[in-house]
């Protein structure tokens, strides 16, 4: 009965391919975020949607763009990849935008560009 | 813009003992809320502790408490009774907005990669 899904959980691809990631969520909650987590463990925003209103967007190649089709859900689209994409994508959730409780995020999708 | 700076890349405490990560942050907003997350090698983000800004209180959570200093900005976690299974990453984390028409989200310091040993 996981809380926050993501799928898949490894990813390796070639550079230049195009390749989703999927997050799903069954809390109820409002809103919805992708972080990136590099090789060095940092954790960075790329976007927010709340009831699938895009509300943050970083400043991230629009070579990612990120579908949400329902407030349960909200997918990351991913064009032409490098090689500096390499990283663990961590979906998020949380109700409202998450000052009283956090986020509660999904366990990652290991991203390998080769 | 707000930062969140973890001055300890690296921690090492004994089975049962107490250790102290530090956290420092930036930010000219009066009303704020800050977190620790704990990811263990299973790479799962799991929230440890919350603490409102405008709370005198420290936070605890069963061997978990944080000692607040809004005047200095500080918000360092303490473990007691240390077990294995705390060896993980602890990240704080400080929830702010870049400006006023930006939404919400979560800013987290690089991180502190506690090991317990026995």
């Amino acid at each position: 009965d996981t809380a926050v899904s993501q799928t898949p959980k490894y990813l390796v691809t070639q550079m230049g391919n195009d390749k989703s990631i999927k997050c799903e969520q069954n809390l109820g909650h409002d809103t919805m975020y992708w972080y990136k987590q590099d090789s060095k463990k940092f954790l960075k925003i790329m976007f927010s949607y709340n009831n699938k209103e895009l509300i943050i967007n970083e400043t991230v190649p629009n070579r990612f763009s990120p579908k949400s089709p329902d407030k349960a859900h909200l997918n990351l689209h991913i064009n032409s990849l490098e090689l500096g994409d390499s990283a663990v994508y961590f979906c998020a959730s949380s109700q409202d935008e998450g000052q009283y409780y956090g986020y509660t995020f999904g366990s990652g999708t290991r991203l390998t560009v080769v | 813009a707000q930062t969140v700076t973890q001055s300890q890349p690296e921690m090492s405490v004994q089975e049962a003992e107490t250790v102290t990560l530090s956290c420092t942050y930036d930010t000219s907003e009066s009303n704020y809320y800050l977190f620790w997350y704990k990811q263990p090698p299973s790479r799962q983000m799991i929230l440890v502790i919350r603490q409102e800004a405008y709370k005198q209180q420290n936070a605890t959570e069963n061997r978990f408490s944080v000692n607040f200093q809004k005047a200095a900005k500080s918000f360092s976690l303490k473990i007691s009774d240390s077990q294995l299974g705390d060896t993980a990453m602890y990240f704080c984390a400080f929830m702010g907005r870049k400006n006023s028409n930006s939404g919400y989200a979560l800013n987290f310091g690089k991180g502190t990669s506690l090991l317990v040993t026995p």
